[in-house]
């Protein structure tokens, strides 16, 4: 069973502060890692990927990906109140055309 | 940009109801996929399709059938909707191939009542 899990949250920080959000996965051979944005009764859109070992940065927004502990985290800094939203992690596997599994997501609120 | 069209963004259909969901994707995706999310589950799967006319089961496929009749096109069918269809559906596509940056992409999703 190829699973990814997220924190569900809440997860609150006052605005200007890093919001740090986490999933892990189970299954070693996920090749890539994506975060989606999903604004309350909008569809995700595709924040970034990430499929290197490290961070990888784009703007504010920064993934890092852990192979070995298999986890995956994206920061967000700066967070501003339009940050607000539910962050879902998915990973992607090598095989197949449904080889992309998500997790619940994460809902972040940044307070003013 | 990729663009995903659901033609139907808000619909209240009755029990027993035969209801159609339409999803058009500008790209040329090989790849099209259906998915239902619900407050506390998440994204579920309820079918996908890889190819014109071909079609597989996701996770929660029961009440549910699809079609693909061309490319472009993939079309939700609630033979006989019930209350606990009560959803958000979100249509998808992406291409095949398992390049590092190849994901899907979702439409606007459509909030399906069933009274």
């Amino acid at each position: 069973q190829k699973e990814v899990e997220q924190n569900s949250g809440p997860l609150s920080v006052p605005e200007g502060a890093i919001a740090s959000l986490n999933c892990t996965y189970s299954d070693r051979g996920s090749q890539s890692f994506f975060w989606y944005r999903q604004y309350s009764g909008k569809s995700p859109e595709l924040i970034m990927f990430i499929y290197s070992n490290g961070d990888k940065e784009d703007g504010r927004f920064t993934a890092q990906l852990n192979k070995a502990s298999q986890y995956v985290s994206l920061l967000i800094r700066d967070s501003q109140p339009s940050d607000s939203a539910t962050y879902l992690c998915a990973a992607r596997y090598q095989t197949g055309a449904n080889n992309l599994f998500f997790g619940t997501g994460t809902r972040l609120t940044v307070i003013p | 940009d990729v663009k995903v069209t659901q033609s139907s963004r808000y619909l209240v259909k009755r029990t027993g109801e035969k209801v159609f969901l339409e999803c058009v994707q500008d790209m040329d995706h090989e790849n099209m996929f259906w998915y239902r999310q619900d407050p506390g589950l998440g994204l579920r799967l309820i079918y996908f399709s890889y190819d014109v006319k071909m079609k597989e089961k996701g996770d929660i496929p029961e009440g549910y059938s699809v079609s693909r009749e061309k490319k472009e096109r993939f079309s939700l069918i609630l033979e006989s909707a019930s209350t606990n269809q009560t959803s958000m559906y979100l249509c998808a596509s992406s291409r095949q191939g398992i390049y590092s940056g190849n994901t899907i992409y979702f439409g606007e999703g459509s909030w399906l009542t069933v009274v």
